[in-house]
């Protein structure tokens, strides 16, 4: 039973470029969630959305960052015009359920900014 | 310039011994705590949650503390082991179902 699978694993854009950050959940997970973690730091939260829909979109800067979670296929992270500060490791997890505890995550994107 | 982060809090402690690794929370209106596992280069890994009615549970070599009066939780590992560096993060789960992260512990474990 594959895990979360986020691709790419790393990615290099220069400044004002476009990045997109694939997540695929874990097979009957319905729920994706994606965290930002800066090094040495703990992770913070972004959005949580369900299939077709933004639950939570609470920690999503208020521009140039979007997320959607199709019916078909994964769900993306896309951020426009990338500047340096967006340089982090972006973690996608995913649960079966609303309310369920255990949110399993992916490996990770490590977006560099140059 | 590139920005620096904050230098985990770093835990050294040898093998066999017990490990107790703290966190301080925030929200008093959390449902759940949970701690999490990071390895070096790979995503968070669950290792245990309590429910914040509780203030005590086990799992295998894992017990999770909880005192709601002072908002602190603890993490004890029993005979910690090579396997178990890591750096360790609470998290507090609230009713939107969203995860807050503390800042992390780093578990460094020498022979």
């Amino acid at each position: 039973n594959a895990g979360v699978m986020q691709n790419p694993r790393h990615l290099v854009r220069r400044r004002g470029q476009e990045a997109r950050l694939r997540c695929s959940p874990m097979k009957g997970h319905s729920h994706v969630y994606w965290y930002r973690q800066l090094p040495e730091e703990g992770l913070k939260f972004m959005v949580y959305l369900q299939k077709e829909n933004i639950i939570d979109e609470s920690g999503m800067p208020k521009e140039r960052f979007s997320a959607e979670f199709p019916k078909e296929g994964p769900s993306i992270l896309r951020i426009q015009q990338v500047v340096r500060g967006d340089s982090a490791a972006y973690f996608c997890a995913s649960s079966p359920k609303r309310g369920y505890n255990e949110q399993f995550f992916g490996p990770g994107t490590r977006l560099t900014v140059l | 310039g590139e920005s620096v982060g904050l230098h985990l809090p770093t835990l050294s402690v040898q093998e066999g011994d017990n490990s107790i690794i703290n966190c301080a929370y925030s929200n008093s209106a959390s449902d759940y705590f949970i701690w999490y596992k990071q390895e070096s280069g790979k995503g968070p890994q669950f290792i245990i949650d309590i429910r914040s009615n509780m203030d005590k549970r086990q799992g295998q070599r894992v017990t999770v503390l909880l005192n709601k009066t002072v908002k602190h939780l603890s993490l004890q590992i029993a005979a910690t082991q090579p396997g178990d560096s890591a750096v360790y993060f609470c998290a507090e789960k609230e009713n939107t179902d969203k995860l807050i992260f503390g800042t992390g512990t780093r578990l460094q474990v020498f022979p």
